[in-house]
């Protein structure tokens, strides 16, 4: 499938922090997930949007469904060591479609 | 139970080798996945099996052969692999081969080569 644009390409966070990343297509989907992956682990399924426009919370974890169908941002609010890692959007149409990741890691 | 299991965890095999990767889900799950995933890029999609039958073939070389018993278990057969074969191999279900359907990965297979 096709790779979307995901962005920051990485970041760093304090404790504490709020921060956010996005992803944009230039096809439509009917679904959008987002994924967070572990070093040497499989990713897994933070939150998934199916309708335009939808917000979802899933713990500090905030998450829309672009109105075109062709974006979606991340929000982490609040956050915590164990929220390093590297984060993936996808676009599902019945094919995942994903994004290059956004790695997250502590700022020292 | 929402878990994929994947074994073994690790595996290192020589290039005349011949070896299986092994999956399993118990959610009733009737779409099936298999990925290879290198260092800090995202998963590729190798394969689909829906309802035990292989939907897509990515062009795969043919020294991987997927193979579906039952509509659990997944097993993708290596034979006779480079050294660039070497990545983590990641096993996906999902209820249904759909665009609402979410996949679910397993932790994958530390797969080298040498």
């Amino acid at each position: 499938g096709q790779q979307l644009n995901q962005s920051p390409q990485s970041m760093f966070i304090q404790e504490g922090e709020d921060v956010s990343m996005n992803c944009t297509s230039s096809s439509i989907f009917n679904t959008w997930l987002w994924y967070k992956q572990d070093p040497g682990e499989g990713p897994v399924l933070l939150i998934a949007l199916y309708k335009a426009g939808e917000l979802t919370s899933n713990g500090r974890l905030t998450a829309q469904f672009g109105i075109t169908r062709k974006d979606s941002f991340l929000n982490i609010s609040a956050s915590i060591p164990s929220d390093v890692g590297i984060y993936f959007c996808a676009g599902q149409g019945p094919k995942l479609s994903f994004g290059a990741g956004t790695t997250v890691t502590v700022r020292a | 139970d929402t878990e994929v299991t994947q074994t073994p965890k690790h595996l290192v095999m020589g290039m005349t080798n011949k070896k299986s990767l092994k999956c399993e889900q118990h959610m009733g799950h009737r779409a099936m996945y298999w990925y290879k995933q290198k260092a800090k890029k995202p998963p590729e999609l190798m394969f689909v099996y829906s309802y035990e039958k292989l939907s897509i073939n990515e062009s795969v070389p043919s020294r991987f052969s997927p193979e579906c018993p039952n509509s659990s278990l997944l097993n993708l057969h290596l034979h006779a692999l480079q050294p660039e074969d070497s990545a983590l191999y990641l096993c996906a279900s999902s209820q249904a081969y759909l665009p609402e359907s979410e996949q679910f990965f397993g932790p994958g297979t530390r797969l080298t080569v040498l």
